[in-house]
């Protein structure tokens, strides 16, 4: 157990609908990173948030957002969902912006019909 | 473009022989690198690393090796365990970008047989 808690596990929802995905990282921890695992892209970093600020983005699509609330949760928001968004969604968190490795959550599986 | 490449999609090992997993890159800002070990179900769980001033780290079983000039690091488990079985990911990050900010291998299936 990482210490990294997602939910829900398992989301299945249509094409065109929004999602919100959360993540409560390890205690202590500032920072929390979004990864999507696919099928055919592997696992691909999204975007960090340090303290409720967002510090370094990736390959995160416009329809995507997140943020980190003072509790130090945060949200990952998917929008005008498409088939090819059905992924295994990681969020991960450190106890810095630097820390040496990250630890990860066990995974949000969405799936768009 | 994938900067991180794991060719082996998958490995088989007998039980108490040396697994041998690798992994090359392309980017040359790439100072530090990471393996990863998943189960089913289970997020991705750090396993060891390497900075890029060094060519070799170990940790009990685990060693990480590192040559830079081959742009080439590989993963070396000796004895291999059949809790071993999993899948492996390379991953690195650059310096001074969030330390959070890995490139990811696709990983490659271990499965280590009794």
């Amino acid at each position: 157990d990482s210490g990294v808690t997602q939910t829900p596990k398992h989301l299945i929802t249509a094409t065109g609908q929004r999602v919100t995905l959360r993540c409560s990282p390890r205690s202590g921890d500032l920072s929390v990173y979004w990864y999507q695992q696919s099928l055919d892209q592997g696992l691909q970093f999204l975007i960090q948030y340090y303290n409720g600020e967002e510090r370094a983005k990736g390959n995160i699509l416009e329809r995507f957002s997140a943020q980190q609330f003072p509790d130090l949760h945060s949200e990952l928001n998917l929008s005008s969902l498409e088939l090819g968004d059905s992924a295994l969604y990681f969020c991960a968190s450190s106890n810095t912006g630097f820390g040496n490795t990250i630890y990860f959550g066990e995974g949000s599986w969405l799936t768009v019909v | 473009d994938q900067q991180v490449k794991q060719n082996s999609p998958s490995l088989s090992v007998q039980e108490g022989r040396i697994s041998i997993l690798n992994c090359d890159y392309t980017n040359s800002m790439f100072d530090y690198f990471l393996w990863y070990k998943k189960y089913p179900a289970e997020g991705p769980t750090f396993l060891i690393s390497i900075s890029s001033i060094k060519d070799k780290n170990e940790d009990g079983r685990f060693t990480v090796f590192l040559n830079k000039s081959a742009k080439h690091l590989s993963l070396h488990i000796v004895p291999s365990q059949p809790g071993d079985s999993a899948v492996y990911f390379c991953a690195a990050r650059t310096g001074g970008t969030s330390y959070g900010k890995l490139t990811f291998g696709q990983g490659t299936i271990l499965t280590v047989h009794p």
